[in-house]
Order: structure tokens, then C-alpha cells, then sequence
């Protein structure tokens, strides 16, 4: 069962325009979520997060929403560049620091120039 | 100051066989975790250590084990090797619980090929 869903495997988006990749989940209990990108050969970055408590966290062009009554985030990334051409995963945790992040499969995203 | 670490980069075994994969948390960190990505699939959850302990385990057969040493880095065994074993696996370590940020620091990964 899998508890952090991204539906979309890959999206295609001119640099300039605005990204933006969705995430779904089903547990609940989930109190704090996060993005990670991952570049080929590369382990997964930490990129931006936002807690149970807030609805939008921004950190550059990298902007994420959370609307808890329908367990779903997204990620905009405004204005995408080709350097965030990468896989980006969705991640998700119980209580602060007593449970494990639990990962989406991922969306690969490419920018095209 | 040095990333989390892991070795080998490629291990390639044979069925029945077992692995061991090393791993090396950035200094400070006390907690490091354990994560399969086979082809196809997320980051699945193997194990998760923190101060030396065994804190979670995710649904993996107890063919998958792991320990963590006094000073922090892991290992994590793979006994009787299936070809469904192959994989990617990465470390990652972060601050100990009470110190918790969400923010995992993730190794480049080993990659295991079971033939």
C-alpha cells in the first residue's frame, strides 16, 4: 500500500514557465512533508519542506502548497530553469523525528531550454 | 566537510550469495537509514538506526539486517541473495531524534547486481 503517491512518473516544461509537481498521500497521521531532487548518479537532495501547521512554504523559486483536507502537496518551481531538469521525490513523516520519511516513486522532470 | 559516504559503489554477486554495504554518516549525525531503489520504484525503507539502536524497520524479509557502530557509521547485510535483491541502496544520516529536522543527507549509493 503505497501511503505517498506521485501519480505523474514525468512532465515536460519550457524554462521559463512554472513547474509544478503534485504529490498525494493517505496516512493521516503525516505531520511534516518534504521534496528531495535527485540527479543521475547523485543520492537525493533535501529541497524544501513545510509542516502539518502551514499551508505554503516558499524558498526562492521553489514554492510548496499543502492542503491537508485532501492529503495533497505540490511543488512549484517559478521560473524553471534547465538545471532542475532531475527526478523529484515526495517525502512524508509521522511525529518529528520518530518515524521514517516515506518516499513517493518520483517525477522526473526536464526543462527544456 | 565530508558527505555521507558509501562502499563499494558496485557490488556484483551471485544468488544465494551474501552483501555487505558500508556506510559512513557526515560527522555529528547519529541517526542513518537505509533505503532500496529498485528499478521502477521509489525509495523503499530498509532500516533505521539512531545512538546505536535499531529504531524502525520497513517491510523487508529478515534476510535484510544492519548494525550501527560506536561511532556511528552502518552496515547493512543481505543474505541469500534473490535477483529481486538488485538494486540501489542508499544511506543517509541526520541528526538524532531530539535534534530531528526532516532533513535526510543522502549517499551517492551502492549499487548491488545479484546474477
Amino acid at each position: 500500500d503505497q501511503q505517498v503517491k506521485q501519480n505523474s512518473p514525468s512532465l515536460s516544461v519550457q524554462e521559463g514557465r512554472i513547474s509544478i509537481l503534485n504529490c498525494d498521500y493517505t496516512n493521516s497521521m503525516f505531520d511534516y512533508f518534504l521534496w528531495y531532487k535527485k540527479y543521475p548518479a547523485e543520492g537525493p537532495t533535501f529541497l524544501i519542506s513545510i509542516s502539518s501547521i502551514k499551508d505554503k512554504n516558499e524558498d526562492g523559486r521553489f514554492t510548496v502548497f499543502l492542503n491537508k483536507s485532501a492529503k495533497h502537496l505540490s511543488l512549484h518551481i517559478v521560473p524553471s530553469q534547465p538545471g532542475d531538469s532531475a527526478v523529484y521525490f515526495c517525502a512524508a513523516s509521522g511525529k518529528r523525528g520518530n518515524t521514517p520519511l516515506v518516499f513517493g516513486k518520483g517525477t522526473r522532470l526536464s526543462v527544456i531550454a | 566537510e565530508a558527505g555521507v559516504t558509501q562502499s563499494p559503489t558496485h557490488l556484483i554477486k551471485t544468488r544465494g550469495q551474501q552483501a555487505t554495504l558500508r556506510c559512513s554518516p557526515i560527522s555529528g549525525h547519529t541517526s542513518v537509514y537505509w533505503y532500496q531503489q529498485a528499478l521502477g520504484l521509489g525509495l523503499q525503507f530498509l532500516l533505521w538506526y539512531d545512538e546505536g539502536e535499531e529504531r524502525n524497520r520497513g517491510n523487508f524479509p529478515p534476510r535484510f539486517s544492519g548494525r550501527q557502530f560506536p561511532n556511528y557509521s552502518s552496515e547493512l547485510n543481505v543474505n541469500a541473495l534473490e535477483l529481486e535483491d538488485s538494486a540501489l541502496y542508499l544511506c543517509a544520516s541526520s541528526l538524532g531524534r531530539t535534534s530531528w529536522t526532516g532533513e535526510l543527507f543522502f549517499g551517492e549509493g551502492s549499487r548491488l547486481t545479484v546474477l
